[in-house]
């Protein structure tokens, strides 16, 4: 049973142009919503997040939106840079687990120049 | 700030052999977590410390696996015997107690 999924495998972006990357979940408990990217052989680093109270935050070229009546959120990254390209992942959390995250399985980015 | 610190980066060993894996978390995180990460998949938790209380150890397998945080600061995780299907990326996180985990560089297991 997967709570969070994130349903494209891989997305490629021309570099300028803006990356949107989407998560589905199913468990209405969930309150708080992390980004993670993760480069080869490293650990995934924290990108940004957003509790349920919020439909949107913004940090810097990353925004992530919440609708929580479609129990979807999305990451945008405006412009796309060479960067950026890794894979990313959809995390979600309640107060009920400690916070502890369910994950999705990731969403592989390539930003073409 | 210093991150998670973790190690070995790599480690190549025959099954029904063991290993250890070794954490060092963010100063002053009392949260930390063990995971494994399998490739295309997302990471699995397999045990949360609250400084040096185990939280959550649900999905250990605790016939081969088993996890320490002596002091509540750095922490261990072995496996013994390995097997096969240990091969995975293990990963370290920590937190402040707050919602959002912090990740070390991650132990690359390779079981032969």
């Amino acid at each position: 049973d997967q709570q969070v999924k994130q349903n494209s495998p891989s997305l490629s972006v021309q570099e300028g142009r803006i990356s949107i990357l989407n998560c589905d979940y199913t468990n209405s408990m969930f309150d708080y919503f992390l980004w993670y990217k993760k480069y080869p052989a490293e650990g995934p680093t924290f990108l940004i997040s957003i509790s349920s109270i919020k439909d949107k935050n913004e940090d810097g070229r990353f925004t992530v939106f919440l609708n929580k009546s479609a129990k979807h959120l999305s990451l945008h990254i405006v412009p796309s840079q060479p960067g950026d390209s890794a894979v990313y992942f959809c995390a979600a959390s309640d107060a009920d687990s400690n916070y502890q995250l369910i994950w999705g399985a990731g969403t592989k980015l390539i930003i073409k120049p | 700030e210093a991150g998670v610190a973790q190690s070995p980066r790599y480690k190549i060993i025959e099954k029904r052999q063991s290993v250890a894996f070794w954490c060092n978390p963010i100063s002053g995180h009392a949260t930390l977590y063990w995971y494994q990460q399998i490739l295309g998949q997302g990471p699995k938790l397999l045990i949360q410390f609250q400084n040096n209380g185990v939280v959550d150890d649900s999905q250990l397998p605790k016939d081969r696996f088993s996890a320490e945080r002596l002091k509540g600061v750095d922490s261990t995780l072995k496996i013994q015997p390995a097997k096969l299907e240990d091969s995975a990326v293990y990963l370290c996180a920590s937190s402040l107690g707050s919602k959002t985990q912090y990740f070390g560089p991650g132990t690359r297991l390779l079981v032969l």
